[in-house]
């Protein structure tokens, strides 16, 4: 079936930081690729996405580009801050063989240090 | 719209009893998930329903626990007899179908506590 695998955390930087969260993926047909966050005592919430080869998803400084070739979905950013502590999630939908289903990975933990 | 909305935020109770969870979804969506979020396993996928119709229920771990949709504004996740390993944040999901790259849009979750 279809899974996200995404590097353990957590994952302790210092502000302004080089972060990559790497994920990568296997799934049939064409899946939509996400990065959501979620930030204590929350619900998931959409950080970015894309859905077709060499897209690059964007938002608040972070960027993820699908790679189909190496099934990945990197999530990076060139300098974080004390307020993306938080739990970043790698997950697909796919609109293929299991029409509907949206898996996340595991999840990775980021705190930011002053 | 409020969003999805989850009832009750808090849930204690205590082994054998029988507890429901209940997801309002955003009006005109017409997926819903259910994920259960643990430290030891993530966030795990239990059942989705498409146009009130379960879809998928393989992540549902066990016949204790069993998911409604009666219609398009409402879903309940039950658990009978509840365990104390049923300890964990339950999430609900909505979804507005259309097109690819569509945003799921999560609930609050229910801190579920099984003593």
């Amino acid at each position: 079936g279809d899974s996200v695998t995404q590097m353990e955390g957590p994952v302790t930087l210092s502000e302004e930081a080089f972060l990559t969260i790497n994920c990568t993926y296997t799934a049939t047909g064409y899946p939509s690729l996400f990065w959501y966050v979620q930030y204590p005592g929350e619900g998931l919430q959409l950080l970015l996405k894309a859905t077709k080869a060499d897209d690059k998803g964007s938002n608040k400084g972070f960027e993820a580009t699908y790679r189909k070739e190496t099934t990945s979905f990197h999530l990076e950013k060139g300098s974080v801050q004390v307020s993306d502590s938080a739990v970043y999630f790698c997950a697909l939908m796919n609109y293929g063989g299991s029409q509907g289903n949206l898996i996340f990975g595991k999840g990775t933990k980021l705190s930011v240090k002053p | 719209d409020a969003g999805v909305i989850q009832s009750p935020r808090h849930e204690v109770t205590e082994m054998g009893q029988e507890v429901t969870l209940r997801c309002k979804p955003i009006s005109g969506h017409d997926y819903l998930f259910w994920y259960r979020q643990t430290m030891m396993r993530g966030l795990e996928l239990l059942i989705y329903f498409n146009n009130n119709v379960p879809i998928d229920d393989s992540g549902m771990p066990e016949d204790r626990f069993s998911a409604k949709m009666p219609n398009a504004s409402f879903s309940t996740l039950k658990i009978q007899p509840s365990e104390p390993r049923d300890s964990a944040v339950y999430f609900c999901a909505s979804i507005n179908g259309g097109g690819l790259g569509t945003e799921a849009f999560f609930g609050q979750g229910t801190r579920l506590t099984v003593v």
